[in-house]
């Protein structure tokens, strides 16, 4: 059983830039959902994908973005990059019903903000 | 809104002393309640968890009771080691829906 796995580990982007970071779900799991998480903080929730859809969203702004794909992997986009966009980024997947007895954490992306 | 609170760290103890994170939250409803841990570099992993009131989670020699009328949910270990250094974050989920609401996290550092 594979867990959940995100690329890249590391990146840095420029204010202003669009970045797209990458995900894919852990075997078996139809549900994704991202968070952020800034330095010495805990994780927020940005949204979370169902069957391609996005079903349920946290206080963020419209440039966060996202995708869900057949195989259930997912993206997360961010356009018009903001210095406090710099956090690490992680994915979750779970399997939808089953009430987060499955919520499996990848080990995220570090977006770095110049 | 929910919300969780925990005590802010960094908390520092010797190899076998006793260990207790406090974790309070608000919440309407009966959320399911969860603690994570993370190690440097990593993810999140799942510690434990309660769904409903009175439930004890244990996992790992960790234990933490879910406590309806005191709105807490506080984890304790009888005798932590080096190894269980690391940041520890409480966390609920409403129980129609999978979202997790977490606290600002607390830093253990267990010295030998």
């Amino acid at each position: 059983e594979t867990g959940v796995t995100q690329s890249p580990t590391h990146l840095i982007k420029t204010r202003g830039q669009q970045v797209t970071l990458r995900c894919s779900s852990q075997s078996g799991h139809n549900t994704v959902s991202w968070y952020q998480q800034a330095l010495g903080q805990g994780p927020q929730f940005i949204f979370q994908y169902y069957r391609e859809e996005e079903n349920g969203r946290g206080n963020f702004p419209p440039r966060f973005s996202g995708l869900q794909f057949p195989n259930y992997s997912s993206e997360l986009n961010v356009n018009a990059l903001e210095l406090d966009d710099s956090a690490l980024y992680l994915c979750a997947s779970s399997l939808s019903g089953v009430i987060n007895y499955g919520y499996t954490f990848g080990s995220g992306t570090r977006l770095t903000v110049v | 809104g929910n919300s969780v609170t925990q005590m802010e760290g960094p908390v520092t103890l010797s190899e076998e002393a006793f260990l207790t994170i406090n974790c309070t939250y608000t919440a309407t409803g009966y959320p399911s309640l969860f603690w994570y841990v993370q190690y440097p570099g990593e993810g999140l992993q799942l510690l434990l968890k309660a769904t409903k009131a009175d439930d004890k989670g244990s996992n790992k020699g960790f234990e933490a009771t879910y406590r309806k009328e005191t709105t807490s949910f506080h984890l304790e270990k009888g005798s932590v080691q080096v190894s269980d250094s690391a940041v520890y974050f409480c966390a609920l989920s409403p129980n129609a829906g999978n979202m997790l609401t977490f606290g600002g996290g607390t830093r253990l550092m267990v010295k030998p």
